[in-house]
């Protein structure tokens, strides 16, 4: 799986507008970017996944460059309970391909 | 609907003593793997089951460390002769079968063991 480098940490204020970045360089064509966050004491809980294209869900947008070497999630309103570790993780779907997790990048949500 | 469950959410024991951690996949999902973190770590791969095929144990730190699924739905990881250096959150996940567009890992709240 491709190595992925995010800043150690990042501040954000109460209902603006989080933007995590991470970068991909070495990405393979069939590699996904996956992003996971981990809230203290907690499991990682999966936030979004994309291959090319820019994805959107509940909780978060994806934004992925078009040479697919680095990449963005978007937190739109950012709240206290959004701070978190946040993991950007690029692994190919194929049998038994696990989570390689890196430090990830602390966000501190600030009131 | 309910998420991976896992169990005892905390365990203490003695150092020498072995352990036995349980988790509940999402059903349906045939993938499950179990990971560790260490305090202040990264989460670290350990093992992983895919339907009858023989799993992956690739990551297990050491021969005292072993896992079973029984039935394609529950699993166990075992630790022997428990070392203070096995103290960690132990995190099992589960998916969909990979290969089929579902492969996301739903982890669960994981269990804190703590050898003393």
């Amino acid at each position: 799986d491709a190595k992925t480098t995010q800043p150690t940490s990042m501040d954000c204020a109460e209902g603006r507008a989080a933007n995590l970045p991470c970068n991909h360089s070495t990405i393979s064509g069939n590699e996904y970017v996956y992003w996971y966050r981990q809230i203290h004491s907690q499991g990682p809980q999966y936030i979004i996944h994309g291959l090319k294209n820019n994805e959107t869900n509940e909780m978060a947008s994806l934004i992925i460059t078009e040479d697919r070497k680095s990449s963005t999630l978007i937190l739109p309103h950012a709240t206290l309970r959004d701070t978190a570790v946040y993991y950007c993780i690029v692994r190919v779907m194929e049998y038994g391909n696990k989570l390689v997790f890196g430090a990830g990048t602390i966000l501190r949500v600030k009131s | 609907g309910a998420g991976v469950s896992q169990s005892p959410s905390n365990k203490v024991t003695e150092k020498g003593k072995d352990v036995e951690l349980r988790c509940d996949p999402i059903s349906g999902h045939t993938a499950l793997y179990w990971y560790r973190q260490s305090l202040g770590q990264g989460l670290e791969f350990l093992i992983y089951f895919q339907g009858n095929s023989a799993p992956d144990k690739s990551g297990l730190p050491s021969d005292r460390f072993s896992a079973e699924r029984t039935g394609g739905s529950v699993s166990t990881l075992t630790i022997q002769r428990t070392q203070q250096e096995d103290s960690a959150v132990y995190l099992c996940a589960s998916s969909f079968e990979p290969g089929q567009g579902k492969e996301t890992q739903y982890f669960g709240p994981g269990t804190r063991l703590l050898v003393l």
